[in-house]
């Protein structure tokens, strides 16, 4: 069965510093999604993509966000200059296309900021 | 999107059948009730879809009244495995985003 990759699987970096996460969608889907998951939290959606464009957006994907999608195959995920309160799970999601319903997730990418 | 409830936490034993109910009285007429399953540090995973009456798949059965305030998720003779958070969304098919709310924790005892 396809499945969405993800990586790397934990990412730890500095306060301040840049990370990218990378994500492979499944190869026919047309929707692209970033959710996070703070420990004990619910899962928060960040971002929303299709037709290279970003759809829909939530109040914590601020200027220090962006995604991408370089290549026609990988859906990144731009984080300019962590905070601590960044560290969470973060969850690349795709979906076949309208009429369908089921968003197939990734493991996951643990960042942790210190 | 209309908002759900679901029990914060439920215990059950291996063997038996678990059914986790989840309320939607503002539900509208283009909504679909989605249910999903996340394990521990493990991106959630969709389980079954419904609009009314009864759906079953081999993971799970979803049954809905009439009047779809309400549906409840069936889970046929759970093993340890079953072991995790449940959520309920109600929503529109394809291309929107997903709110998970606190969803319901499942924990199966030996």
């Amino acid at each position: 069965e396809p499945e969405v990759t993800q990586t790397p699987s934990h990412q730890v970096t500095q306060m301040g510093q840049e990370v990218i996460l990378r994500c492979v969608p499944i190869s026919n889907h047309l929707y692209f999604y970033w959710y996070r998951q703070i420990l004990g939290q619910k899962v928060e959606f960040l971002v929303s993509f299709y037709n290279n464009e970003i759809s829909e957006k939530s109040e914590i994907f601020d200027d220090q966000f962006s995604v991408e999608r370089p290549d026609g195959s990988n859906f990144t995920l731009k984080i300019r200059s962590t905070k601590l309160e960044d560290s969470a799970m973060y969850f690349c999601a795709s979906l076949l296309g309208r009429g369908r319903y089921e968003q197939y997730f990734g493991p996951g990418t643990r960042l942790t900021v210190t | 999107l209309a908002k759900t409830t679901q029990p914060i936490s439920m215990d059950s034993y291996e063997g038996q059948e678990v059914n986790i109910t989840c309320s939607h009285n503002n539900i509208a007429t283009n909504d679909y009730i989605t249910w999903y399953q996340q394990f521990p540090s493990q991106g959630p995973r969709f389980i079954i879809q419904g609009y009314k009456t009864k759906v079953t798949n081999e993971v799970a059965s979803l049954f809905i009244p009439a009047d779809r305030k309400s549906s409840t998720l069936s889970l046929p003779r759970v093993s340890l495995s079953d072991t995790a958070v449940y959520y309920c969304l109600v929503g529109t098919r394809g291309g929107d985003k997903i709110i998970f709310g606190k969803g319901t924790r499942l924990h199966i005892l030996p």
